[in-house]
């Protein structure tokens, strides 16, 4: 299993707002930046999130992240139907000495 | 425009070496660190490594004794190489401009590599 725990699925209907969690330790999220990948279907993983809560240019800001302790969140605003794909969190670890991910969370707007 | 350009070998058998390829166009090369990452058909995604500007490496520790990246930087061009592969390293392989978390983080398409015998 992953070294951080986000829940396998998440749903939501058009316009609500979805949180998605990824959960760590010490080693990870309690001390590092938490970054957030979106995958669509088909295409390449794109950066949404970085360093907790930045969003690179081009993300909207329906996109947003934050952290508190072993925990991260990242929740999407006014939900939309391209908004359905998979996310991922990711965060260097300590005391692995690598990048870890999340298992993924596949969003559905239903 | 960033163009990262895969390729190699799709098809493994058990023990072969994986190599793969990255061609960058659109971007300066030496200016950035470089990542590879896979994701196993229906699995999550797994970082591999990544490679500095000064060409100083950092591994999964779980592939460290079987995998090398390096970078040609007259040819602008990244390698993966992972020895000895099974069929748990069947995968699509990304190659990536930046860190995990560079806020100009940028994947490629990615190739699939299957092994079987």
């Amino acid at each position: 299993q992953s070294v951080l725990t986000q829940p396998p699925s998440a749903s939501g209907t058009p316009g609500q707002r979805v949180p998605i969690s990824c959960s760590g330790s010490t080693s990870n999220i309690g001390t590092k930046f938490v970054n957030w990948y979106q995958h669509l279907p088909g295409t390449a993983p794109k950066l949404l999130i970085y360093n907790n809560i930045q969003r690179p240019s081009g993300v909207p800001d329906r996109f947003s992240g934050s952290k508190s302790g072993t925990s991260a969140s990242l929740a999407i605003s006014g939900l939309q139907s391209e908004d359905e794909a998979d996310y991922y969190c990711a965060a260097w670890d300590d005391s692995l000495n690598g990048v870890v991910f999340g298992g993924g969370t596949k969003l559905t707007v239903l | 425009q960033l163009q990262l350009h895969q390729w190699g070998a799709g098809l493994l058998k058990p023990s072969e070496t994986l190599s793969l390829t990255c061609a960058v166009s659109g971007a300066s090369f030496s200016a950035y660190y470089w990542s590879w990452i896979r994701q196993p058909p229906g699995k999550g995604l797994e970082w591999i490594g990544e490679v500095s500007q000064s060409a100083v490496t950092t591994y999964n520790p779980s592939l460290k004794s079987r995998v090398t990246i390096s970078v040609d930087t007259s040819k602008s061009q990244i390698s993966l190489k992972l020895t000895s592969v099974t069929a748990a390293d069947t995968a699509l392989y990304y190659c990536a401009r930046g860190r995990i978390g560079d806020y100009n983080n940028y994947w490629g398409q990615g190739t699939l590599v299957t092994v079987s015998s």
